[in-house]
């Protein structure tokens, strides 16, 4: 079945700076490409998505590049802020009826004032 | 306005008491999640219903199971809760149509077990 690694694990950076996570995927099938923002303590927050048929897609400040020849696709938030805090989960779907996601293990970006 | 609304946001009870977690939705979407997640882990999806179509995870245990009454009321029951399912727990809706939508998640219901 579909694997999702996502690195790194933890990703610290100064107010600013950008950010960048890394996921990659293993069934060759899979075409939708959901990130989800967590804070604490709420619930995962759709905050940009892909599908298969696109390389890039941009919104504001944010982010996100899909390569599938090698499988792998990529969150870039620039201009980093505190409020960006938070774990970020990257997740891989196939074709099938019920839209089933295959979460990444999460990001916790800690944004430095 | 919240479109998945899950009852009730904490939830205590008791080693081996049933519990029912609820959740609906006023987004009319034909697929209904639960999910388990624990401590800052990814969610961990326990079974999905694609409208009255019941499809459980390999992994689920048993003591876990699920009612769907109608579009817009989905129920996660626990027969038997042990200290290990304390979580948080998570609904979600996507309507899945031609092109592939994304999932919306509740608010969740954090369980603690006694």
């Amino acid at each position: 079945g579909e694997n999702v690694e996502q690195h790194p694990s933890t990703l610290s950076v100064q107010e600013g700076d950008s950010a960048v996570i890394k996921c990659t995927y293993s069934d060759s099938a899979s075409n939708y490409f959901p990130w989800y923002k967590q804070e604490l303590g709420k619930r995962p927050q759709l905050i940009i998505d892909i599908r298969s048929n696109v390389g890039e897609k941009k919104d504001q400040r944010i982010a996100v590049t899909l390569n599938k020849t090698a499988k792998h696709f990529s969150l870039h938030i620039t201009e980093t802020q505190p409020e960006d805090s938070a774990v970020y989960f990257c997740a891989a779907s196939i074709p099938s009826n019920t839209g089933k996601l295959i979460f990444g293990q999460g990001t916790t970006l800690q944004v430095k004032p | 306005d919240a479109m998945v609304i899950q009852n009730p946001r904490y939830q205590v009870t008791q080693f081996g008491k049933p519990v029912t977690l609820s959740c609906s939705q006023t987004l009319n979407h034909n697929v209904m999640y639960w999910y388990q997640q624990k401590s800052s882990q990814a969610p961990k999806l326990l079974f999905h219903y694609y409208d009255k179509d019941f499809n459980n995870e390999a992994d689920t245990p048993d003591n876990f199971q699920s009612r769907r009454p109608n579009t817009s009321f989905c129920f996660l029951d626990i027969r038997s809760p042990g200290l290990g399912d304390a979580a948080m727990y998570l609904c979600a809706t996507s309507d899945r149509g031609l092109v592939r939508q994304p999932q919306h998640f509740g608010d969740g219901t954090r369980l603690s077990i006694l």
